[in-house]
């Protein structure tokens, strides 16, 4: 079965760190462009950073840039989200996806990340 | 990298038609055909239901087409059921280079 389960959410204070995992099965990630999206309890969703196949481009958006890194390991069919100075304001869901023909087609079932003190 | 902006809500009877707008600007949707749509139930994970402005990936029901004219793309359904009752979003790539979404439509079918 093609999916894709994120992991490392969870309860973090105000200032500190987490990095989110997003792994894929029954394919490999190594040839997508891949995103992370946000949605935040009762709000609609929001993009946040995606990166090129080979990890050679990155871009994110203003909210999280200089905050967040996102990182890939194609042999570990795996792809990252380091997110540091968290703030109650990072508090959401956390998405990961494949992007094909411009846009998001395969999405993982979310990870929750809640800072709060 | 501001949202694009969707309706809040929008509704109909089971049969009938409901089209949700999604206004951007001359950096993204006026610019690029690069505009997909999702659908997202509660609880769940959101769907692709369109990518570049107006193809359907398989699985998708026709009733589902959308359409691009200057700044604003759209999302029409056709012959509403019940089960199309769910959260819509828009999004699309931008000049920045960046992807942004809609805030979202809630279609509630009547």
């Amino acid at each position: 079965e093609v999916q894709l389960v994120e992991s490392g959410g969870g309860l973090v204070q105000p200032g500190g760190s987490l990095r989110l995992s997003c792994a894929a099965s029954g394919f490999s990630l190594s040839n997508y462009w891949m995103h992370w999206v946000r949605q935040a309890p009762g709000k609609g969703l929001v993009w946040v950073s995606r990166i090129s196949s080979d990890a050679s481009t990155t871009n994110y958006a203003d909210s999280v840039k200089g905050q967040f890194t996102i990182s890939r390991d194609n042999a570990k069919n795996t792809v990252f989200l380091q997110m540091n100075s968290l703030r109650a304001e990072d508090t959401a869901v956390y998405y990961c996806a494949t992007q094909s023909s411009y846009a998001m087609d395969i999405w993982g079932q979310g990870t929750t990340v809640t800072v709060s003190s | 990298q501001s949202a694009l902006t969707q309706p809040p809500s929008v509704s109909g009877s089971p049969g009938q038609s409901v089209t949700i707008s999604c206004t951007g600007t001359s950096s993204d949707v006026g610019t690029y055909n690069r505009v997909s749509w999702y659908q997202q139930t509660p609880g769940t994970a959101p769907k692709l239901l369109i990518h570049g402005v107006s193809n359907r990936p398989s699985g998708v029901p026709d009733r589902f087409s959308g359409s691009k004219s200057g700044n604003t793309a759209s999302l029409t359904i056709s012959g509403l059921q019940a089960e199309d009752e769910a959260d819509y979003y828009c999004s699309s790539f931008t000049s920045s280079p960046t992807w942004v979404f809609g805030g979202g439509t809630k279609l509630t079918v009547l």
